[in-house]
């Protein structure tokens, strides 16, 4: 069976420092990979997705990134963090149409 | 106008009554919708799937009306443990999905 990894469970972060969010998919090749954002008390805003190694699709321009170095592996990055950077960040991967998610990496940004 | 909406709630609802709420939609061309649902600072986990004729899943019902463009979840002889944001998510590509931002139900004692 599948199962997704993400990591760190919780970050706190100053201003303006870098940022580097690692997602594992265990169970499954050539997933599509998704990150996802959400805002305290807010609905989740799609940041990246990915159908394969090296291949990154943007949905909200900003100051993050990502990459997919390995085919089970999807990093989300930034260089220099905003306080708007707070929120809780899910990775997730499409299987025949559902998603499932990443127990997620809640952040906060002083 | 979003793509998705649902009513944000919270809906107040006593244990073991029966709740419905829906998502409206925008795209006619959306192909398939799913149903989640997030407990207080958790992940969404899929609830089910909704399928054009409807689908039931013990007490928790799906439809989907594309004529006027929502999608329904019914939960009949809810739990205390049914207190959750649902979310409606619809799915057009291999690759997106759009999801709405979520119906707080709390079920009380």
């Amino acid at each position: 069976s599948q199962t997704i990894h993400q990591w760190p469970a919780t970050l706190v972060q100053p201003v303006g420092s870098p940022l580097s969010l690692e997602c594992t998919v265990e169970g499954t090749s050539n997933p599509n990979l998704y990150w996802y954002r959400q805002a305290a008390g807010r609905g989740l805003q799609l940041l990246f997705y990915s159908v394969g190694i090296g291949q990154i699709s943007s949905e909200v321009p900003q100051n993050l990134s990502a990459s997919r170095p390995q085919d089970r592996q999807f990093i989300l990055s930034s260089k220099k963090l905003l306080l708007s950077d707070s929120g809780f960040y899910l990775c997730a991967y499409k299987d025949t149409g559902e998603q499932y998610f990443g127990p997620g990496t809640r952040l906060t940004v002083t | 106008r979003k793509e998705v909406e649902q009513d944000p709630g919270p809906f107040n609802v006593p244990e073991g009554a029966t709740v419905a709420f829906n998502c409206t939609y925008s795209n006619s061309a959306s192909q398939s919708f799913f149903w989640y649902r997030q407990d207080c600072r958790k992940e969404p986990k899929l609830l089910m799937s909704v399928y054009s004729s409807g689908n039931e899943d013990g007490r928790f019902t799906a439809q989907l009306n594309r004529a006027s463009q929502y999608i329904s979840l019914l939960i009949r002889d809810s739990k205390l443990s049914d207190s959750a944001t649902y979310l409606c998510v619809r799915f057009d590509s291999n690759y997106q999905l759009i999801w709405g931002a979520g119906t707080k139900l709390i079920i009380k004692p």
